[in-house]
């Protein structure tokens, strides 16, 4: 069965940068995208980004634009994620998500999510 | 890219159907027929409950139908159940550059 297996919960300081990553299992890695997806406490979710795992290639929210990076390791089928200059309103859930194609998003798997709390 | 506009509650009886707007620009919803719709109970990860604007996923209920016209998009929940009390999100495709935007999310009680 298709699952998304993300690490686990960190802490962070202001400035500081953090890296999450995201297990894909149960479907062909390559033959997919992965979305990242964010929720602040009690507020909506927010599109940070796109990662190709076939080749490598990304797309970014411009909002996030120079502070996130998205990467692949297809040997282990797993995404990374990671967010530096980190900032108070940081402070989220991170899911990431598979998509079968890039622009229709539909993303039909998730994983359980990642609390990131940015606090000195 | 702004967040597209969702009411911010909807309630309804059990039994009775509630629809939900998603209104957004013709750079996003009202461009192309990439809508969708997600679940969310608290704590959980989102669910995909329509692709496509009124496409289901395998196993989704057919109570929850989505459509569009012009920039608005919109969600209805038919038979509404106890079970569908959860924030629901629409998410449209926002072009090559931003690529995506979700809404503003709407609670939905049942009452």
């Amino acid at each position: 069965q298709v699952q998304l297996v993300q690490s686990g919960a960190e802490v962070r300081k202001p400035g500081a940068s953090v890296k999450l990553s995201c297990k894909a299992s149960g479907y062909n890695f390559a033959n997919s995208f992965i979305h990242w997806v964010r929720q602040a406490p009690g507020q909506g979710l927010e599109w940070m980004g796109i990662i190709d795992p076939s080749g490598g290639g990304t797309k970014y929210a411009q909002v996030l634009q120079g502070r996130l990076t998205l990467t692949r390791d297809t040997s282990s089928s797993t995404v990374y994620m990671d967010l530096s200059g980190l900032r108070y309103d940081d402070t989220a859930v991170y899911f990431c998500a598979r998509a079968l194609f890039m622009t229709n998003l539909k993303l039909d798997y998730w994983g359980q999510g990642t609390l990131v709390t940015v606090s000195s | 890219q702004s967040a597209l506009t969702q009411p911010a509650s909807v309630s309804g009886s059990p039994g009775q159907s509630i629809t939900i707007s998603c209104t957004g620009t013709s750079s996003d919803v009202g461009g192309y027929n990439y809508v969708s719709w997600y679940q969310q109970h608290p704590g959980k990860a989102p669910k995909l409950i329509i692709f496509d604007v009124d496409r289901w996923p395998s196993g989704v209920s057919s109570r929850f139908s989505g459509s569009k016209s012009g920039d608005t998009a919109s969600l209805t929940i038919s038979g509404l159940q106890t079970e569908d009390e959860a924030d629901y999100y629409c998410c449209s495709y926002a072009g090559s550059s931003t690529l995506a935007v979700f809404g503003t999310g709407t609670k939905v009680t049942v009452l």
